[in-house]
């Protein structure tokens, strides 16, 4: 079992479908990441679990719904979307915890969801 | 603030050549540097990382990279290009230690192509 776990590899949907992204990590981390890929742009953080609870939303808009039940699970959720959040989502986990020793650990990335919004 | 800027989107050398992805970073802080590599159709991986030790970092496949702080620069090298290599390059700056990886900034990434 790869360490970061993303399912699916590929998504199409509507702007008017509600669908979500899982992943799931079995590296023992506590900290758990979504970032969005697009084309000519630099790696944008979208949401950041530690220890289950979020502790960064980067402006996110509310059509992207995290949640993360447990420090192994987490997904995000997608209703009403637009063409232009066409990418690719990766998931990404790190130690975390809060200890000085954990930060800028290393992150640990899925393979990520090609999302296509038609 | 923080920012880091990769000279060159595509990068193209012979198999064998000398391997050069040049970046620069700002930060008002000391930073954490990193490089990561994205090979198709994966996720990123960890290549190496400056974190106020060694100025000369070795990574993972025989790359390094250098931390200059006069010249405000972490570019990675590797003496002699393999195929394998093909992928993408991402430099990424954290603003300090006390900072998390809520904090890392990406550069918009460099495409290794190998030439055989």
């Amino acid at each position: 079992e790869t360490g970061v776990t993303q399912t699916p590899r590929h998504l199409v949907m509507g702007m008017t479908n509600k669908k979500s992204l899982k992943c799931e990590q079995h590296l023992g981390h506590n900290a758990m990441y979504w970032y969005k890929q697009s084309a000519k742009k630099p790696l944008e953080l979208m949401f950041v679990y530690n220890f289950k609870e979020q502790t960064e939303n980067n402006s996110v808009p509310s059509r992207f719904s995290p949640e993360c039940p447990n420090s192994s699970h987490l997904f995000l959720h997608l209703h009403t979307l637009q063409p232009e959040d066409s990418a690719l989502y990766l998931c990404a986990s790190s130690q975390g915890g809060g200890a000085p020793s954990s930060y800028n650990s290393p992150l640990h990335f899925g393979n990520g969801t090609r999302l296509t919004v038609t | 603030a923080q920012s880091v800027t990769q000279l060159g989107s595509h990068v193209s050398v012979s198999e064998g050549a000398l391997v050069l992805l040049r970046c620069n970073y700002s930060s008002s802080v000391p930073p954490y540097l990193f490089w990561y590599v994205q090979y198709p159709n994966q996720g990123l991986q960890l290549l190496l990382k400056y974190t106020s030790a060694a100025t000369l970092v070795k990574g993972i496949n025989g790359f390094e990279a250098e931390f200059k702080k006069s010249e405000t620069s972490f570019h990675l090298t590797k003496p002699s290009a393999h195929m394998s290599d093909a992928a993408e390059y991402f430099c990424a700056v954290s603003g300090a230690p006390n900072f998390g990886n809520e904090k890392l900034t990406f550069g918009t990434g460099t495409r290794l192509t190998i030439i055989p």
